[in-house]
């Protein structure tokens, strides 16, 4: 099975900050990979899928890139209503593993 | 608007079993891949099993041969039978859609959870 690696596991930033949470795959999934938001007591929100594409509805400073086995995503400017835990996720190949999550806070 | 509502979950023994529910509104489980994902206490989702709108279905290795997915395609209700459980399985556990473009796949609706407690 692919693991998937997140980084850092948490982190603190201002507002208005650029983030940037890291994540990668244990080999090569080309695009197939999704970033999910999940708020404390919520189900995972979709925010993006196939790596960089944002999910309807998802503010633009959302951004997803990368290939293969290395994808970061952004949040250009961080918001207070973006405090959550931010997972990855792989869709290359059953049983399309998660990412153990980064936690964003504010400074 | 989709919706997804879950029900069943609760507490049970260890070797017990369980069955929860996922009603969706606004999409035909006929013709829609839905997959059950568990999150344990403190982390990260897991998915577990996937129905394919034909009938096809797949499990993570950890619930093969314990869980089975199902669907009633008149009741528009996708099932979770559970049995022998044991407290690794202890989690929410979400119904969520799963969309397929060409590009990939992705859970994209999924539904408020239910608690399944796993404890003597």
């Amino acid at each position: 099975d692919i693991q998937m690696t997140q980084s850092p596991p948490s982190l603190s930033a201002s507002v208005g900050d650029r983030v940037t949470i890291t994540c990668r795959a244990s080999q090569s999934i080309s695009t197939y990979l999704n970033w999910y938001q999940q708020k404390p007591g919520k189900a995972p929100k979709l925010l993006i899928y196939a790596a960089f594409s944002l999910q309807s509805g998802v503010p633009s400073r959302f951004s997803g890139s990368g290939s293969g086995t290395y994808f970061t995503l952004t949040i250009s400017s961080l918001q207070p209503e973006d405090i959550a835990t931010y997972y990855c996720q792989e869709t290359n190949n059953n049983p399309f593993a998660f990412g153990g999550g980064t936690k964003v806070e504010i400074k | 608007e989709v919706q997804l509502v879950e029900t069943g979950g609760g507490l049970i023994h260890p070797g017990g079993s369980l069955r929860l529910s996922c009603a969706p509104t606004g999409i035909s489980v006929s013709h829609t891949y839905m997959s059950w994902v568990r999150q344990a206490p403190g982390k990260g989702p897991e998915w577990v099993s996937v129905i394919y709108g034909g009938g096809s279905t797949f499990y993570a290795e950890s619930v093969k041969g314990r869980f089975t997915i199902s669907k009633d395609d008149s009741k528009n209700t996708v099932y979770l039978q559970m049995d022998g459980l044991t407290h690794e399985d202890t989690a929410i556990y979400y119904c969520a859609r799963r969309s397929d473009w060409g590009s990939g796949v992705a859970f994209d609706i999924w539904g408020q959870g239910t608690r399944v407690t796993v404890s003597s």
